[in-house]
């Protein structure tokens, strides 16, 4: 079975441009988690979705948005791309996104705002 | 908020030695789970391990165990018979229902584990 696949795996924006990264979770899978890596802050939950629907948000700006499709790929939308947007962004899938169920992370996509 | 702490920010073992990667975490939960993911240079965050709370026994794949302390909320990974390919960032997780139903993982600041041959 195919592991998480994420597009772009590296992208390079200027500040005040927007970005969608895209995240393809296990077949199967229903629900899709995002995380924001930075070696200062590290690993910090963006949101989750799970049936097309957000079930819950990060303490992340506005800027930051996802949506989920019927297939259950996911894509995050970053507008107004700050400096302080580079990172590695992480999605991960899980089957229902319950508690029990095991996260498996995808190869992440590395964002650098010039 | 659940919080999630590694004390060690770096960790070095000798090739076939063991070592134990410390993380101690909080919460008021009784119902979580915890893991250890692994990610190597090449940035794949994978799992190693994971542990459910309700379960006294601790858990163990091949080279990897834990020693789940629940009453001191204490969740170290010990490795055996250490090899090069263990090499990598190890970042411990917790997962339980956070305020608003969330399952969301929550991370400590990760142990960078260096092997030496």
């Amino acid at each position: 079975k195919a592991g998480v696949t994420q597009t772009p795996r590296y992208l390079i924006k200027t500040r005040g441009q927007q970005v969608t990264l895209s995240c393809s979770p296990i077949s199967g899978h229903r629900s899709v988690s995002w995380y924001q890596q930075t070696p200062g802050q590290g690993l910090q939950f963006l949101f989750e979705y799970f049936s097309e629907t957000q079930r819950n948000k990060g303490n992340f700006p506005g800027r930051f948005s996802g949506r989920q499709f019927s297939n259950s790929r996911s894509e995050m939308n970053v507008s107004t791309l700050e400096l302080g947007d580079s990172a590695l962004y992480l999605c991960a899938s899980s089957l229902d996104g319950s508690v029990t169920e095991t996260q498996y992370f995808g190869p992440g996509t590395r964002l650098l705002v010039l | 908020a659940q919080t999630v702490t590694q004390s060690q920010p770096e960790m070095s073992v000798q090739e076939a030695e063991t070592v134990t990667l410390s993380c101690t975490y909080d919460t008021s939960e009784s119902d979580y789970y915890l893991f250890w993911y692994k990610q190597p240079p090449s940035r794949q965050m994978i799992l190693v391990i994971r542990q459910e709370a309700y379960k006294q026994q601790n858990a163990t794949e091949n080279r990897f165990s834990v020693n789940f302390q629940k009453a001191a909320k204490s969740f170290s990974l010990k490795i055996s018979d250490s090899q090069l390919g263990d090499a990598a960032m190890y970042f411990c997780a917790y997962r339980g229902r956070t305020q608003g139903g969330s399952e969301k993982l929550v991370f400590g600041k990760g142990t960078k584990l260096t092997v030496n041959p």
